[in-house]
Parts: C-alpha cells; sequence; structure tokens
C-alpha cells in the first residue's frame, strides 16, 4: 500500500486571495500523479494528469507541478472564487492502483 | 471522456440487509472500478470490475461482503451484503479509458447503515 499524503487537511481562504496545497507520495513505482476536484454532492473531477518530473499544468486559475524524484506535487489557486470551494485529491498512479491521499478540503469565504 | 450514471444516490438501511449500486456508462470501458471512502478516510479502492470475470479484489475485501457484476463493457453493480454501522460509507464507481487518462467517477451512493 501507497502512502499518499496531502497537507494542509483543511484551509479557509478570503475570496481573492491564492493558495496553494500539497501531495507527497514515494517516488518508486510512480507512473502518473492525478489531482482531483471534489465538490460536495458532486463527483470528483479530473483536474490533471501529470506523468514527466518537472512538469506543469495549467486550466484556468489552477495550476499544478510535479516533482518525481523527490515525490511531490504543488497545487496552486489564483484569486481563489467561493466556486472554488471543493476537497482536492491526489492520486498516485503505479499503472496498476490508484493512491489516493484524504484531501485538502478548501473553502473560500466571500 | 465518459458519462457515468450511478443509483441510488443516498440510502439509508437496516443493519443486516443487502444493498445492490447500480453504475452505468454511455460508452464502452475496459476498466471499472469500485471505490469507498469512509469518514475522515481517503478514497479506498474496494475491486476491479472485470468483464466476463470475478472481479479483483483488494486486500481487505471479500467477494462476500461486497459481490459485484460486470456483465458487459458499460454495466456493474456493486452489493453491500449484511451491512453494519461501519459500512456506511460513500460508494462510487469510476472508469478509465486509456492509460494516462484519468478517471471518471459516478456521482456516488452516500450509505448509512442504522
Amino acid at each position: 500500500i501507497l502512502n499518499v499524503e496531502q497537507s494542509p487537511q483543511s484551509l479557509h481562504v478570503q475570496e481573492g486571495d491564492s493558495t496553494n496545497f500539497t501531495c507527497s507520495f514515494p517516488s518508486s513505482n510512480f507512473y502518473a500523479l492525478h489531482w482531483y476536484r471534489w465538490e460536495t454532492a458532486k463527483s470528483p473531477e479530473a483536474l490533471f494528469v501529470m506523468t514527466l518530473n518537472g512538469d506543469e499544468k495549467k486550466k484556468g486559475r489552477i495550476s499544478a507541478t510535479l516533482n518525481t524524484k523527490e515525490g511531490y506535487s504543488y497545487l496552486y489557486i489564483k484569486g481563489s472564487q467561493p466556486e472554488d470551494s471543493a476537497t482536492y485529491l491526489c492520486a498516485s498512479y503505479t499503472g496498476n492502483q490508484f493512491y489516493f491521499g484524504t484531501g485538502t478540503s478548501l473553502t473560500v469565504i466571500p | 471522456s465518459a458519462v457515468i450514471s450511478q443509483k441510488p444516490s443516498r440510502d439509508i438501511c437496516q443493519r443486516g440487509t443487502s444493498l445492490t449500486i447500480q453504475c452505468q456508462v454511455d460508452s464502452q470501458v475496459t476498466m471499472m472500478f469500485w471505490y469507498r471512502q469512509q469518514p475522515g478516510q481517503s478514497l479506498t479502492l474496494i475491486a476491479t470490475a472485470n468483464q466476463g470475470s470475478e472481479a479483483t479484489y483488494e486486500s481487505g475485501f471479500v467477494i462476500d461482503k461486497f459481490p459485484i457484476s460486470r456483465p458487459n463493457l458499460t454495466f456493474s453493480t456493486l452489493t453491500v451484503s449484511n451491512m453494519s454501522p461501519e459500512d456506511s460509507s460513500i460508494y462510487l464507481c469510476s472508469v478509465k479509458t486509456g492509460p494516462n487518462q484519468p478517471q471518471h467517477f459516478g456521482d456516488g451512493t452516500r450509505l448509512s447503515i442504522l
């Protein structure tokens, strides 16, 4: 079982603030790193799939970076909006199985 | 991307009963999974649903407790058998359409056991 850790566990920010959170994963048996956004009463929505060391991906105000050698990924949200409030999950994919972190719960206060 | 319909969306069940959750995909997919998220825990893989053969269960999950059917490439069911309060969780089905593709999830089934 791979240990994927996310921090912080929860976060409250003011509307307009930028924020970031971390996903740590074992660098052995690494194939890809996935980020998902999970809003209450909805299904998890895929944000990024990252495979290469040094990868940077961007989708609107959200971006992510990947360091496979040291086993971490950062997710950044620029100018947070209330609709960004959700739980952000990362998952390490070994080629056979996904291992999810417990998520970072983000609340953006208007 | 695949569109997944999962039902029921929620249920409250009595201890000792069983519930079957259905997952319907709008296209044929090879890889289909069932997950559970207990309160405060991460998403945990229960099993991979295999078309035409027995599901592949992860450590800690057994067929007698979580029987899975996959009669074709667009449909699967997960049954939670002989339920106890510890089975209160969100159950999710998901599919994966390619090696570098993300998973696509159903909306989940929120299950509470009294």
